[in-house]
């Protein structure tokens, strides 16, 4: 399968604890994206990466969450003290397309993270 | 901030029914719209996508979208559903920012298509 990946598939954690998700795209694709989405709601824009750069963070992204994608491959999105609000479906995506330019994403399975 | 609203979140047809799903948008500037489609257990894919030019696209398994900009609407039809056509469809907006192109989704809209 040569689509996009993500690892873990589930995660339940305690909360408090960090857990950092991984993300690997088709790897022709120079942009990702992750993604947050809640049960009844779409999918809500997170941050993206023009190969290595971190090129856009959305206000409701917290310090708390990081993400880097150190070779311009492979993404890690890593929370800390997790909280319970945390818990929901993490979608990666990845495209190809210079700035300025819109392509279709193609989407992963998605890490569903429950925080108890 | 823009917005994507999806007013229909659930809707039960029969197959053979026709179906149209609303999705409007609240920019004014640059926008490329997509349809979305989730079928249970799958990942997102592309239904279809508007860039520019005709604002009647076509996509995948017989569905078509109407981009009208004086109404900001990219409503999703279909003449005849089947019951395989049963998933969550999510309209998206890509918006100018800075450069670059941030999307917004819509909530969803669960269909359900009994045989």
């Amino acid at each position: 399968d040569t689509g996009v990946s993500q690892d873990p598939r589930h995660k339940i954690t305690k909360r408090g604890q960090n857990v950092t998700f991984r993300c690997d795209p088709i790897s022709e694709h120079n942009r990702l994206y992750w993604y947050r989405q809640t049960l009844g709601q779409g999918p809500e824009f997170l941050t993206y990466f023009q190969n290595e750069a971190q090129l856009e963070k959305s206000r409701l992204l917290s310090n708390r969450f990081s993400a880097e994608r150190p070779k311009g491959s492979f993404s890690t999105l890593e929370i800390q003290r997790t909280e319970q609000g945390d818990s929901a479906m993490y979608l990666c995506a990845s495209s190809l397309g210079e700035q300025g330019n819109a392509y279709e994403q193609y989407f992963g399975p998605g890490t569903r993270l429950t925080v108890t | 901030a823009q917005s994507v609203s999806q007013h229909n979140h659930h809707v039960i047809l029969s197959e053979a029914a026709s179906l149209e799903l609303g999705c409007n948008y609240s920019y004014g500037g640059t926008v490329n719209l997509f349809w979305y489609v989730q079928y249970p257990g799958q990942h997102l894919q592309l239904l279809l996508k508007y860039f520019s030019g005709d604002p009647l696209v076509k996509g995948i398994k017989g569905f078509e979208a109407e981009f009208i900009k004086s109404k900001f609407s990219f409503n999703l039809r279909k003449p005849s559903v089947q019951w395989s056509d049963t998933a969550e469809y999510f309209c998206a907006v890509k918006t100018l920012s800075g450069g670059s192109y941030i999307p917004t989704f819509g909530r969803g809209t669960s269909l359900i298509v009994h045989p």
